[in-house]
């Protein structure tokens, strides 16, 4: 079946532009997640949903990152006035969340080049 | 969460068994160990998890010690296309049935080799 799938697949951005990336979980996945990857890192976790709601965003780096999932199904990760520092892969997963401890299923990612 | 220590890197021939080890030695009784794995330019790829049994499915084998601060995943028969980072990670199972985070480290990566 369908995995998670995100796009673009690559994003290049001039410093200061807005940048929207979009997540499309696997059909029917309640939980929804977020994670930033920089190069030669592990990815570090950013946001959380539970069908609409955000129940966890701690992992946000700053108020210019702002995530939504308004009908509980697909996703976007909204980057306002990027950084280079904001250079990275932005990674979504999906898990069933009806059975605690479900395994998350990830995108391949979103590269996203601030220059 | 707890935190898990893996070594940087590890090798091993093709065809042979790749044995990769983590140490969890704050792991607490409501925590899983979860194993990823991840292809350069792809995002990470469960393999498998457990709580305290040893655990097999198509992928590889988990081997959990009796104190659990411990575990050891096991690719049986390793080929070129395991060569990947592998992260084995502590997951805190909740008991409102809600998901809670992975928490990545660095991993380990494996170079399978000719």
């Amino acid at each position: 079946g369908a995995g998670v799938s995100q796009s673009p697949r690559y994003k290049v951005a001039k410093r200061g532009q807005d940048v929207a990336l979009r997540c499309d979980p696997i059909s029917g996945h309640v939980s929804l997640f977020w994670y930033q990857q920089a190069l030669g890192q592990g990815p570090e976790f950013l946001t959380y949903f539970q069908n609409e709601a955000q129940l966890d965003k701690s992992g946000l780096p700053s108020d210019r990152f702002f995530a939504e999932r308004p009908e509980g199904s697909v996703s976007t990760l909204k980057i306002q006035r990027t950084q280079q520092e904001d250079s990275a892969v932005y990674l979504c997963a999906s898990s069933q969340g009806q059975v605690h401890n479900s395994p998350l299923h990830f995108g391949n990612g979103t590269r996203l080049t601030v220059t | 969460d707890a935190k898990t220590t893996q070594p940087p890197s590890m090798d091993c021939a093709e065809g042979r068994a790749a044995n990769l080890p983590c140490n969890h030695s704050t792991i607490s009784g409501n925590e899983y160990v979860y194993w990823y794995r991840q292809i350069h330019s792809q995002g990470p790829q469960y393999i498998i998890h457990g709580l305290k049994n040893n655990e097999t499915n198509e992928m590889a084998s988990l081997i959990i010690t009796e104190d659990r601060k411990s575990s050891t995943l096991i690719l049986p028969h390793a080929t070129l296309r395991d060569t990947a980072v592998y992260y084995c990670i502590v997951r805190v199972a909740l008991e409102t049935g809600a998901n809670s985070k992975l928490t990545f480290g660095k991993g380990i990566t494996l170079s399978v080799r000719p």
